[in-house]
């Protein structure tokens, strides 16, 4: 079935550090999208990534989609204390008929 | 606008009842999904909603769990004859799917615990 995969589960990290969370599909997505949940919340939207080799920034945020459409990655640079939660991203198969299936999710803590 | 409406935000059964989670959309949105989080781990798709249609239910377990959306009303999860294994986060997530815009906004959970 659809599955996407995302790795690392956990990061640790100390503020001011950057933090990375690699997301892998093994069949073509027609969009990608990130969300993150803080501790005893509900996941959030952050963005969508729709286009081959699409790169978008938020602040500190670099969003990236893989040529292939199979691969993205959330890169944050300089955490803060704030960043904490967990980040998952989703992936949509099929087009307009597709479910968005997401991964495991990372998540991270940040040391002040 | 209000956002994704679900109730009741936290919900205690004991084994053997059924549970009744209920999930009102965003306003102009007519695609649903369901999902399951266990604690400390990711969402786990179960059901994909349409105005009285079920698109893709491959992650319903194939007993005891049902789904529909009817074209008044909410969405509603069903789970008969609940297990403690049944105790989750169950979070419903809206989405306009209008062309590129399929971002999905979701609500705040319902929190079933099984006795």
């Amino acid at each position: 079935g659809q599955q996407v995969m995302q790795i690392p589960q956990y990061q640790h990290v100390q503020e001011g550090e950057d933090f990375t969370t690699y997301c892998n599909s093994s069949t073509t997505l027609s969009n990608i999208q990130w969300y993150k949940q803080r501790p005893g919340g509900h996941p959030v939207f952050l963005i969508q990534l729709v286009k081959s080799g699409e790169v978008k920034k938020q602040k500190r945020l670099t969003f990236q989609f893989g040529e292939a459409k199979k691969n993205s990655s959330l890169h944050i640079t300089a955490t803060q204390t704030t960043d904490v939660g967990t980040y998952f991203c989703a992936g949509l198969y099929g087009g307009s008929q597709g479910n968005l299936i997401f991964g495991k999710g990372t998540k991270l803590s940040v040391k002040p | 606008n209000a956002g994704v409406m679900q109730n009741p935000r936290h919900l205690v059964r004991r084994r053997g009842q059924e549970a009744r989670l209920r999930c009102s959309p965003m306003k102009g949105h007519s695609h649903v999904y369901w999902y399951r989080q266990l604690p400390e781990e990711g969402l786990k798709f179960m059901v994909y909603l349409q105005k009285e249609n079920i698109i893709d239910e491959s992650g319903m377990p194939k007993e005891r769990f049902s789904a529909e959306f009817p074209k008044e009303g909410p969405s509603i999860l069903r789970i008969q004859q609940v297990v403690r294994g049944d105790s989750a986060a169950y979070f419903c997530a809206s989405s306009p799917r209008t062309g590129e815009n399929t971002e999905a906004f979701f609500g705040q959970g319902t929190r079933l615990t099984v006795v």
